[in-house]
């Protein structure tokens, strides 16, 4: 099992591209998490899915669009790159509905807006 | 506005001695849950705690939660240089699965 995987692995785009960050996970789990991380700070919540076919808004949405495009995958659109969304992007996953609700992280997709 | 506040932020020690990292959080939850992340690296769980009063311990890491104070902590027995990263904990109150991270706490044990 991979586990969660994140594609790029880094990327630089200049004001004003778009791009989208890809996520996926082979453990058949039901939510899948969108996190930004800032040096300093933890990691805060950007859109979250609770299950295939719904998504809601985190702590931090704005400038940000997902899509979860089925059990496995979840994207990450950025429509209109700022510098301010230069941080570590981590995708997460889990069960949903287990007694532990752990979440399990991605290898993260770091990204340079300039 | 949910907080969880991590301290210390920082925490330089010598190898072979102990201490306490403390975890606050601002409302009711009963799952807090304790991750390491070593430099560029991403997040890998160590705790999960589920109840008031949970205790798990893990090699020379040992976390607890209170609920009632709405307080976790994590122990580091006689540090060793390997346990140098930065921790972070997370609550996820509610229903649903939403965390809300500390600000985490860079761990340097010195030889």
């Amino acid at each position: 099992n991979a586990g969660v995987t994140q594609t790029p692995k880094f990327q630089v785009l200049k004001t004003g591209q778009s791009m989208t960050l890809q996520c996926a996970q082979d453990m058949n789990h039901n939510s899948m998490y969108w996190y930004r991380q800032d040096p300093g700070m933890g990691l805060r919540l950007i859109y979250y899915s609770a299950s295939e076919g719904t998504t809601d808004k985190g702590e931090v949405p704005n400038g940000y669009n997902v899509s979860r495009l089925n059990k496995r995958e979840f994207s990450l659109r950025l429509e209109s790159a700022a510098p301010s969304q230069t941080s570590v992007y981590f995708c997460a996953s889990s069960e949903g509905g287990g007694p532990s609700y752990e979440q399990y992280f991605g290898p993260g997709t770091r990204l340079t807006v300039t | 506005e949910l907080k969880v506040e991590q301290n210390p932020l920082f925490l330089s020690m010598q190898e072979g001695k102990n201490y306490t990292i403390y975890c606050n959080y601002s409302t009711t939850s009963d799952r807090l849950y304790w991750y390491r992340q070593d430099p560029g690296k991403s997040l890998e769980s160590l705790f999960v705690l589920l109840s008031n009063g949970a205790v798990k311990q893990e090699g020379r890491l040992m976390a607890s939660l209170d609920t009632k104070a709405r307080l976790s902590t994590l122990h580091i027995t006689a540090a060793v240089h390997d346990l140098s990263a930065t921790y972070f904990c997370a609550v996820a109150p509610g229903y649903f699965n939403k965390f809300y991270f500390g600000s985490g706490t860079k761990l340097n044990v010195k030889p």
